[in-house]
């Protein structure tokens, strides 16, 4: 079966930086997505990889590796605003989007 | 702004009855979206459309059906509401030839449903 695991819950400090992990197993891979979804609100399009390595967008990074079905979206100088769901996603063979459960990302001042 | 609108944005509604679910689009995507997102699982695909007339069932299709007469418009039907039914329902469109890098997927602000 397809499979998407990312931690339910994480807390983290204002200011600090995070890191929010996910792996996959999926048949077949063409890309992996993260978004980002405050309560109640609609996801937002983050990031994208579908090559090996690290993605840098102001605050925001994600990183990819293939081989090991992992991924991780790095959060730094965390502000308040920041508390939200973060979403991974994977494209398999189809190109149909595979959805992990989502981690609630809560940042304390 | 993709220019995305859902409704009704909330609705209860008794088992049994038929529900229609609205998503209006303003800029002409081709690919359309229905999916369903509930506590402890990730968004899950219903129905998606790949323009007017063309649709194909996702992963949670039971119970659901869709219609897309026109570019703009797509509808998602309960035929029979069940409990099991209430959900939050986001519709998405994607800009290019399906979902790829340069064409993610963008939400509209969902339909929170009740089914009592």
């Amino acid at each position: 079966g397809q499979n998407i695991d990312q931690p339910t819950e994480m807390t983290a400090t204002e200011g600090a930086i995070v890191q929010i992990n996910c792996t996959y197993q999926t048949s077949g891979f063409n890309g992996l997505f993260w978004y980002q979804q405050h309560a109640g609100e609609a996801p937002t399009f983050l990031s994208y990889n579908v090559l090996d390595g690290l993605e840098e967008k102001g605050r925001f990074s994600s990183f990819l590796s293939r081989s090991k079905g992992y991924s991780y979206l790095l959060l730094k100088e965390l502000q308040m605003k920041d508390s939200a769901s973060y979403l991974c996603a994977v494209t398999d063979s189809n190109y149909q989007l595979i959805w992990g459960a989502g981690t609630k990302l809560i940042i304390k001042p | 702004d993709a220019g995305i609108t859902q409704s009704p944005r909330h609705k209860v509604t008794e088992t049994g009855t038929p529900v229609t679910l609205r998503c209006h689009q303003t800029e002409n995507h081709r690919y359309m979206y229905w999916y369903r997102q509930d506590p402890g699982h990730g968004l899950r695909l219903i129905h998606y459309s790949y323009g007017v007339k063309d649709t194909d069932k996702g992963e949670v299709s039971d119970g659901y059906s869709v219609s897309r007469s026109k570019t703009e418009d797509f509808l998602l039907t309960l035929e029979s509401a069940t409990s099991s039914q209430t959900s939050v329902y986001f519709c998405a469109i994607s800009e290019g030839q399906g979902i790829t890098y340069n064409s993610p997927l963008h939400f509209g602000n969902g339909t929170r449903l009740t089914v009592t």
